[in-house]
């Protein structure tokens, strides 16, 4: 089992541009997110799927956009890259409410 | 408010000896989870325990046991035995409620625990 996997892990972009981070996870998890992480402000919940072709929003979901066709990917949009989309982000994906999610090794962010 | 309050910014600990991280939470519905995870300084996110909240012991995995006092609202981290690896950033995090959005993660600003030799 690969787990959860993010890509890129590093990217750069310049204001304006577009991209999609890429997830997948190959444990048949129903329920995968979106977080972001900034320095001092722990994890936030960017958007978050119950299963293929639900999706919903997160605590910070303005500038993103998700999709989830089937179970094993979601893909997390940046329509117009700001600096403030400055950030890691992390996939992670869960199969049960008491179950620890995993997480996938991160995407590190630079948006100039 | 915040959900998950973490008070302490960086905790330092002596190798071998045990360390508690504290962690409290608000919440208003009596079905919630509440999850550690450590981060090392490599990035990725490891899972650590889980505590329910009908669960009437406290959970332990190993060297880490969680501290759950339900009525003070609080689920601390005990790491016994602490080791030169335990050098990490820790999260606190909870789920909430029922349905599809109680798969949803609340996490606290984290600790960073530096072991010292």
């Amino acid at each position: 089992n690969a787990g959860v996997t993010q890509t890129p892990k590093f990217q750069v972009l310049k204001t304006g541009q577009s991209m999609t981070l890429q997830c997948a996870q190959d444990m048949n998890h129903e329920y995968m997110s979106w977080y972001r992480q900034d320095p001092g402000m722990g994890l936030r919940l960017i958007h978050y799927s119950v299963g293929a072709g639900i999706t919903d929003q997160g605590e910070v979901p303005n500038g993103y956009n998700v999709s989830r066709s089937t179970t094993e990917d979601f893909p997390l949009r940046l329509l117009s890259a700001a600096p403030s989309q400055t950030s890691v982000y992390f996939c992670a994906s869960s199969y049960s409410y008491s179950n620890g999610y995993t997480f996938g090794s991160g995407t590190r962010l630079t948006v100039v | 408010a915040q959900k998950i309050t973490q008070t302490q910014p960086g905790m330092f600990v002596q190798e071998k000896e045990a360390v508690t991280l504290d962690c409290t939470y608000d919440t208003s519905d009596p079905s919630y989870g509440l999850f550690w995870y450590k981060q090392p300084s490599s990035g990725e996110m490891i899972f650590l325990i889980y505590q329910g909240s009908y669960d009437q012991q406290n959970a332990t995995e190993g060297r880490y046991s969680l501290n759950f006092q339900k009525a003070r609202k609080s689920a601390n981290l005990v790491i016994s035995a602490s080791q030169l690896g335990d050098s990490a950033m820790y999260f606190c995090a909870m789920r909430e409620g029922s349905g599809g959005s109680n798969y949803k993660l609340t996490f606290g600003k984290g600790t960073l625990l530096t072991v010292n030799p």
